[in-house]
């Protein structure tokens, strides 16, 4: 079935340094896309979300860029810090009327002080 | 707003015993999501619904598992008889109705079976 993965399980970056965290997605249908941070023994966060419309989209610190063509969604931290540490997903949704997520299985991003 | 409101955080239990995971939503909210994650297989959805109704329980594994929703501001999910294979923790999540950006979990509750 149609499915959402991420390129690497864990990524470990300076602090201070940028991160880039990958995710492909296969459901050619797929229209709508969050990250989530999840921090140990809390819930996922919603971080930032981007229609297939576009494929870029900034916010504070953070950037998501969309290749609809590869099917690639990925998300930049600048200037990271000890509290970025924590699990990232991707999600999708083919927003066909439904409300349902599908998400990646997460990368775990340490940020070395 | 307090939040998605889950309880209990931790459970453990026996094998064969039943459980019974509850959740509040945000108050306002239209859509509600029961999700569990392992290591595994990690989030994944297993009932969700919208004003009080169960719209898609694909994802409910076997019988075992049920979900209810008798209010706007109240949901169960039981498991009944519990295994070890369902050990993980399960959370859950609401929504304003259609606002897929809105989705704020709950801290979820560690479930182990043993």
């Amino acid at each position: 079935g149609e499915s959402v993965g991420l390129h690497l399980p864990t990524l470990s970056v300076q602090e201070g340094d940028n991160s880039i965290i990958n995710c492909a997605y296969s459901n050619s249908a797929s229209d709508y896309f969050i990250w989530y941070k999840q921090e140990s023994g809390k819930g996922p966060q919603f971080i930032i979300d981007i229609r297939s419309n576009m494929d870029k989209r900034q916010g504070q610190r953070v950037t998501v860029l969309l290749n609809k063509t590869v099917k690639h969604l990925s998300l930049q931290i600048a200037a990271t810090q000890p509290g970025d540490s924590a699990v990232y997903f991707c999600a999708e949704s083919s927003n066909f009327g439904n409300e349902k997520l599908t998400f990646g299985t997460g990368t775990r991003l340490t940020i070395i002080p | 707003d307090a939040g998605v409101i889950q309880s209990p955080r931790h459970e453990v239990t026996e094998m064969g015993q039943e459980v019974t995971l509850r959740c509040k939503p945000i108050s306002g909210h239209n859509s509600l999501f029961w999700y569990r994650q392992t290591m595994m297989r990690g989030l994944e959805l297993l009932i969700y619904f919208n004003n009080n109704v169960p719209i898609d329980d694909s994802g409910m594994p076997e019988d075992r598992f049920s979900a209810k929703m008798p209010n706007a501001s109240f949901s169960t999910l039981k498991i009944q008889p519990s295994e070890p294979r369902d050990s993980a923790v399960y959370f859950c999540a609401s929504i304003p109705y259609g606002d897929l950006g809105g989705y704020t979990f709950g801290s979820g509750t560690r479930l182990t079976v043993v």
